[in-house]
């Protein structure tokens, strides 16, 4: 079983306030990294698929780091806005398995 | 575009009968996905599709569960008989690229609550 962790497992922040969350991964055999954005009562949307060490995206005020040797992932949120609290879903797939997994999310809140 | 579309998006249901979950994947997309989301296990991944054809169903739950796909417009999964531990939100996905190394596109989900 390929664990992926997230954390924090809830955020709450203020409005202006930058903020990180942490995926960690089994790095051996590592093909992808995977962060979705779950708003409430909508469906998971993509922000980032990235399948390199050391790649960086970034879309907007939000950013992701990929170390596939350690087996982490950071997103950062710039500025947080309220419109930006949803869940964030890291998933993780390795070479061959074509299994992604899911983690179980860092649920952000941003307040007023 | 139209995206991934699923029905129904509410199915209340007693246990003991026959449950059927659609799916329609985006047009050109050759994989698609069958996830179940709930609060203790989170999203987990119960089979999924390479140009119709089933690669891994390791997490099918059990034989109760089983999912077709007749072509590439049109999947569905299927619970005989239902049971209130099967009680969750299913959802679709559908990749244009075959296993995971693309983006997943996700449909509203399937809310199932079995009395």
């Amino acid at each position: 079983i390929l664990n992926v962790e997230q954390s924090p497992q809830s955020l709450h922040v203020q409005e202006g306030d930058s903020t990180n969350f942490t995926c960690s991964f089994p790095s051996s055999n590592f093909y992808a990294l995977h962060w979705y954005r779950w708003e409430t009562a909508k469906s998971p949307e993509a922000l980032f698929v990235m399948t390199l060490n050391g790649d960086e995206k970034k879309k907007g005020r939000i950013s992701a780091t990929l170390n596939t040797k350690e087996g982490y992932s950071y997103l950062y949120i710039k500025g947080s806005q309220p419109e930006d609290s949803a869940t964030y879903l890291c998933a993780f797939t390795t070479g061959g398995g074509n299994k992604l997994t899911f983690g179980t999310g860092t649920q952000l809140k941003v307040e007023l | 575009d139209a995206g991934v579309i699923q029905s129904p998006r509410h199915e209340v249901t007693e246990m003991g009968q026959e449950v059927t979950l659609r799916c329609k994947p985006i047009s050109g997309h050759n994989s698609l996905f069958w996830y179940r989301q709930t609060m203790m296990r989170g999203l987990e991944l119960l089979i999924y599709f390479n140009n119709n054809v089933p690669i891994d169903d390791s997490g099918m739950p059990e034989d109760r569960f089983s999912a077709k796909m007749p072509n590439a417009s049109f999947s569905t999964l299927k619970i005989q008989p239902s049971e209130p531990r099967d009680s969750a939100v299913y959802f679709c996905a559908s990749s244009p690229r075959q296993g995971m190394g693309g983006e997943l596109f996700f449909g509203e989900g399937s809310r199932l609550t079995v009395l």
